[in-house]
């Protein structure tokens, strides 16, 4: 069945970039995504790509798609303390609604 | 404001007193669903609903059922609840094209 893989710890410095992978296993996938989650709080929506995109960047924000490897990415610039949270990767297929989640990688900056 | 609504938000409860999660959203979704989220294993959908009075199982259905009698409303029921079931359980609902999926709060549930 579909699957959706990443690591589950990444740590970096105030002011530095970070770069949370995922690996997604469905090749019919329609739309990824990436998901934030606050201590205490549901998950929200950070970004989204359409498949049929190789990159998309919002502010601080750029994702990169390859399909070819089925892998993608979530680089923050300038990565602020506010940053800190759980991240998740997500996947939708060509059918319904039904989103696949990986575990989540939760991201510590260290002042 | 778009919201979702789940109640309660926090529940410590003994091997099965049965017990129900509320979920209320105001954006008029069809679509609505069930997650429960566990360390290491991410989301997983429970159950899911296209519309009024269609439901269907997801990933990890055992033990739970869910009703879906109106639009608005998606209560997730835990007749006989176990430990195993101890977790945080997450409603959202969506609609058109992105599929973006809006969240509740959770509710964390602990099973003793």
């Amino acid at each position: 069945g579909e699957d959706v893989e990443q690591s589950l710890f990444l740590s970096v410095r105030e002011g530095d970039s970070s770069v949370i992978n995922c690996t997604y296993t469905d090749s019919s996938s329609t739309y990824l995504y990436w998901y934030k989650q606050e201590p205490g709080a549901g998950l929200q929506l950070l970004t989204y790509i359409f498949s049929n995109m190789d990159m998309k960047q919002d502010q601080r924000l750029t994702v990169l798609l390859n399909k070819k490897d089925k892998h993608l990415s979530l680089r923050i610039a300038d990565t602020q303390t506010g940053d800190s949270a759980i991240y998740f990767c997500a996947e939708k297929g060509t059918g319904g609604f039904k989103t696949i989640f990986g575990a989540g990688t939760r991201l510590f900056v260290k002042a | 404001e778009a919201q979702v609504t789940q109640n309660p938000r926090y529940l410590i409860t003994v091997t099965g007193k049965k017990l129900t999660v509320t979920c209320s959203q105001n954006m008029n979704h069809e679509y609505m669903s069930w997650y429960r989220q566990d360390p290491g294993l991410g989301l997983r959908q429970i159950y899911y609903s296209m519309n009024v009075e269609v439901t269907d199982k997801g990933d990890v259905p055992e033990g739970y059922k869910v009703s879906r009698k109106e639009k608005r409303n998606f209560p997730l029921i835990l007749e006989s609840p176990s430990p195993n079931q101890t977790s945080l359980y997450f409603c959202a609902t969506t609609e058109g094209p992105t599929g973006e999926l809006f969240f509740g709060e959770g509710s964390r549930l602990t099973v003793l």
